[in-house]
């Protein structure tokens, strides 16, 4: 069982916006400013998307933006296209002696 | 650009030992922070291990603590894990990852390929 928890799908239509949640504790997510969004495709690495609740690494199209409120954060991905089609996975610093906890990731597709 | 290959996964019987390594590149590898991730289709993603850029500070998720141990050598650019005691289910796929920047591991910024290690009779 995961730390964190996602909704285990979510979809949405070409061009439309979807958001995908997280939900932790007053231990990690509540508490960092480290929440982190990962892009993974089937037999690939996983793939950093969004650092510290809503910056985005160079490379990274602006239709992915994240977003924290409490112990909760969110990822959204607006105007969908095809090759968004992946599972997605949050992850929060918490703490020196447990690195990082993740959530159970989100597979979403492309309808 | 930045690449981590990881090497040494493989079939091992439970209580057996296996020893991996990530060779590291494009990037000065004594000035990041690295850790072990793993991923299965039962635990998900773990964080397994990290290690500060001397090698003096090292953690340990408690469910590998005492069994697995995580080193470096700076000059040999090179992460390793060694896994003793093994479980079935410490069956997965481990990714030697780094840290986004320089300093305090707070983010893990880029990941190899993954190495499947099997525990299995």
């Amino acid at each position: 069982q995961s730390a964190l928890t996602q909704p285990p799908s979510a979809s949405g239509s070409p061009g439309q916006s979807v958001t995908i949640s997280c939900t932790g504790t007053s231990s990690d997510v509540g508490a960092s400013n480290y929440v982190s969004w990962y892009q993974q495709y089937p037999g690939k690495a996983p793939k950093l998307m969004i650092y510290e609740v809503s910056k985005r690494p160079s490379g990274v199209p602006d239709r992915f933006s994240g977003s924290k409120s409490g112990n909760s954060a969110s990822l959204t991905v607006s105007g969908l296209q095809a090759e968004d089609e992946a599972d997605y996975y949050c992850s929060s610093y918490a703490g020196s002696n447990n690195l990082a906890v993740f959530g159970g990731g989100t597979k979403l597709t492309v309808l | 650009q930045v690449q981590l290959v990881e090497s040494g996964g493989g079939l091992v019987k439970p209580g057996g030992s296996l020893r991996l390594s990530c060779a590291a590149s494009g990037f000065t590898f004594s000035d990041y922070y690295m850790s072990w991730i793993r991923q299965s289709p039962r635990r998900g993603l773990e964080w397994v291990s990290y290690i500060s850029t001397s090698g003096n500070t090292r953690y340990y998720a408690d469910s590998v603590k005492g069994r697995f141990t995580i080193s470096r050598d700076n000059a040999r650019k090179s992460l390793f894990l060694q896994m003793d005691s093994l479980r079935a289910e410490d069956t997965a796929v481990y990714y030697c990852a780094r840290a986004l920047t320089t300093g305090w591991y707070r983010t893990t910024g880029a990941w190899g390929q993954g190495t499947l290690v099997t525990v299995s009779s």
